[in-house]
C-alpha cells in the first residue's frame, strides 16, 4: 500500500540508551519531516529534508540526528536518549503524488524513555 | 513568525449539535490554510484545505472559510456524528521559506450518542 511507513510503533528506552526511528515513503515525497506530538503542544517540527541530500532543523532539533539515506527514507536518530524525549513521533512527506503543500503522515512512533 | 493558536479543548457534544473550532493565525503575506484530523491510534490526515482569502475548504460534511480580515479559518460542522470523535489541528503554510507547516496545538473533539 502506498504511503509512509514507520518503524517501530513502540519502543521502550532507558535513558542514555540511543535508537533510530525508520520511515520510509513511496509516495515520491520530495520533502520529508519528522515531528513529535506532546499533549498539549501539538505537533513540533524536528528535523527536515526539502530535497534528497539535504537536511534543516526545526523547531526542536536538540538530541536528535537525521539522515536522508535516498529519496525514499528519512531516519531519525536518538544518541543519548532522556526521559524528556518521551513522545510520539511522526514521519510525513510532501510532494509527488501528495501535492506540495500537503502532508502525508506515517502512523507514528510511540517512544518512552524510563 | 509564523503562529496558530486553535481554542483549547476538550470539546464534547451530542450527536447531530453543531460544532464550530475556532482557529486564528499571524503570518505575512498569504499563506496556505489547512485543517488535520487525527482518529485514535492514527496519524494525521488532511481533511481540507484553502490557499487564498475567501476559499472554503469543504470534506465530510466539515467546512472553513479563510478570512483574510480577521485571521481566521474556523471549522465548522452542522450536525455531528460520533465517528467525528478525533483530534482536529488548524496548520499554515507561509509564503516564504515554505517547507513547513506550523500546526496548532490541537483540540479534541468528543460527539456522545
Amino acid at each position: 500500500n502506498a504511503g509512509v511507513t514507520q518503524t517501530p510503533k513502540f519502543q521502550v528506552l532507558k535513558t542514555g540508551q540511543s535508537m533510530t526511528l525508520q520511515c520510509a515513503q513511496d509516495m515520491n515525497h520530495n520533502s520529508m519531516y519528522w515531528y513529535r506530538q506532546d499533549p498539549g503542544m501539538g505537533l513540533r517540527l524536528i528535523y527536515y529534508s526539502a530535497s534528497e541530500g539535504t537536511t534543516d532543523k526545526g523547531e526542536v532539533p536538540n538530541g536528535y540526528n537525521v539522515s536522508r539515506l535516498n529519496k525514499r527514507e528519512f531516519s531519525l536518530r536518538l544518541e543519548s536518549a532522556a526521559p524528556s524525549q518521551t513522545s510520539v513521533y511522526f514521519c510525513a512527506g510532501t510532494g509527488g503524488v501528495s501535492g506540495a503543500n500537503v502532508l502525508t503522515f506515517g502512523a507514528g512512533s510511540r517512544l518512552t524513555v524510563l | 513568525g509564523n503562529s496558530v493558536t486553535q481554542m483549547e479543548g476538550p470539546v464534547t457534544l451530542s450527536e447531530e449539535a453543531f460544532l464550530t473550532i475556532n482557529c486564528t493565525y499571524t503570518a505575512t503575506g498569504y499563506p496556505s490554510l489547512f485543517w488535520y484530523v487525527q482518529y485514535p491510534g492514527e496519524g494525521l490526515q488532511l481533511l481540507l484545505k484553502a490557499t487564498k482569502a475567501d476559499d472554503k475548504g469543504s470534506n465530510k460534511g466539515f467546512e472553513a472559510t479563510y478570512r483574510k480580515e480577521t485571521t481566521s479559518f474556523h471549522l465548522e460542522k452542522g450536525s455531528v456524528q460520533v465517528s467525528d470523535s478525533a483530534v482536529y489541528f488548524c496548520a499554515l503554510r507561509g509564503v516564504q521559506g515554505a517547507q513547513k507547516l506550523v500546526f496548532g496545538q490541537g483540540t479534541r473533539l468528543t460527539i456522545n450518542p
